[in-house]
């Protein structure tokens, strides 16, 4: 079974320019998290979609950062303007509907804001 | 109150030895509990999930759940070098008629060979 894909696996801009994350799930799983995480911190849920509808996004700074899921598949996650504090591991992960706690997480987007 | 706290160590511990790992919740209705772990530079995996009171284990780990205290512990008998890692508590609560999962900020084992 393929696990949780992540692209890119590490990213360097500068403030104020724009990023994009992508994530595949697991196929068949309806639902999908963005979780920032922050070094020497948990992982912080940014978004959560079931299929593709936004179930839950209240800690999503929504000036700067925006996601989507496409036919509740893939999806991706944008940053812009970037700032200093959003440096951090960008990890998304998946679950069947009903099981949320068996996540399965991708190896995670490192982003550097310089 | 955080949700979910942890002592963010490190903890270290002696190879052989038992690791003993603690977590409190906040939310009373909180569902389901979770142990993950996760190596430096690495994403963080499930290793244990409780539901009941009592303890559960799986093979040298076992997990303990007090509802009443709010609390949730991690045992790690024998503990082994390749258990060094940051271990993450993660609580499932519904609320808004979906299901989340919260995670603490986690505790940094060193097991000293």
């Amino acid at each position: 079974e393929a696990g949780v894909a992540q692209s890119p696996r590490y990213k360097i801009i500068e403030k104020r320019q724009s990023v994009a994350f992508w994530c595949n799930p697991i196929s068949g799983h309806a639902t999908l998290y963005w979780y920032q995480q922050i070094l020497g911190q948990g992982p912080k849920l940014l978004i959560q979609f079931q299929n593709n509808g936004v179930v839950d996004d209240s800690q999503l700074p929504k000036d700067r950062f925006s996601a989507e899921r496409l036919k509740g598949v893939d999806s991706t996650l944008k940053i812009q303007p970037a700032k200093l504090e959003d440096s951090a591991v960008y990890l998304c992960a998946s679950s069947l509907q009903g099981a949320p706690e068996k996540l399965f997480f991708g190896s995670g987007t490192q982003l550097s804001v310089l | 109150q955080k949700e979910v706290e942890q002592n963010s160590g490190p903890l270290s511990v002696p190879e052989g030895a038992i690791a003993s790992l603690n977590c409190t919740y906040s939310d009373r209705g909180s569902q389901s509990f979770f142990w993950y772990r996760q190596y430096s530079g690495k994403s963080p995996e499930l290793i244990m999930f409780i539901y009941s009171n009592g303890d559960k284990e799986d093979g040298r780990f076992t997990a303990q759940l007090n509802k009443a205290s709010q609390y949730v512990s991690l045992l790690i008998r024998d503990s082994q070098p390749s258990d060094s890692a940051t271990y993450l508590c993660a609580v499932k609560r519904v609320g808004g008629g979906y299901q989340k999962v919260t995670f603490g900020t986690g505790t940094k084992l060193q097991v000293i060979p």
